[in-house]
């Protein structure tokens, strides 16, 4: 059972900025929140990862709850490379098989 | 740098046949290994994990097992497919205990059982 919860699909349109959100209210303290987003017929691709601390990187910010219970993938502007389903993940560092993916949500960019 | 890689990319079995998909990773040593399928318009789903030669835990029961022969080699197997056996096959690595880092993806095998 993967433990976050994510809407199935959002819109956005080209060049405007788009934010992913993501609940887990189960969430440990030594869990960590990763973002993965995954294009047609692709292997999923690695987009950010944090603990407590908002991060940013070239492709993207993640912003975390003070409580932790939440996060939100923010892509400043939004291209149409950009259409994928995004995955958000809790990852125990100490546990081997605590890799479950859910459904995701599926990004739809719009001209 | 690493690398992981898996083929074939797309294959096309029929049902009762036998299957072999295999993975490798250039680059890194002692790499935590997953096979993951994908079933059309779905999440996935973990199938396989393992942390070492040998070593190879099973996240849910089905006819299809895993073996690692050597420490960057991930094997997937089936002595008989099912039509459910159709999906996308998706290896993946990441570092050993505590990790706190990606995973890294291959590229995927489409499996279609007929």
């Amino acid at each position: 059972d993967a433990k976050t919860t994510q809407p199935n699909s959002m819109e956005s349109n080209e060049e405007e900025p788009v934010h992913l959100p993501c609940n887990h209210s189960t969430i440990s303290g030594t869990d960590y929140i990763h973002w993965y987003r995954q294009l047609p017929s692709q292997g999923p691709e690695y987009v950010i990862h944090g603990l407590t601390s908002n991060v940013n990187n070239r492709m993207a910010s993640l912003a975390i709850a003070e409580d932790r219970k939440s996060s939100t993938l923010i892509l400043h502007r939004a291209t149409l490379r950009d259409a994928a389903v995004y995955y958000c993940i809790l990852r125990d560092p100490y546990n081997n098989n605590d890799m479950r993916f859910g459904a995701g949500t599926r990004l739809t960019v719009k001209p | 740098s690493q690398t992981i890689h898996q083929w074939p990319a797309t294959l096309v079995q029929p049902v009762g046949s036998p299957l072999s998909l295999e993975c490798t990773v250039e680059g890194t040593s002692n790499p935590n290994l997953y096979w993951y399928r994908q079933a059309a318009g779905r999440g996935l789903q973990l199938l396989f994990y393992s942390v070492g030669i040998g070593q190879i835990s099973s996240e849910v029961p089905q006819n299809l097992s895993a073996s690692r022969p050597q420490d960057r080699q991930f094997i997937l197997s089936s002595k008989k497919l099912l039509l459910s056996d159709s999906g996308f096959y998706l290896c993946a690595w990441s570092g050993g205990l505590p990790h706190t880092g990606e995973l890294f993806f291959g590229e995927g095998s489409r499996l279609t059982v007929l």
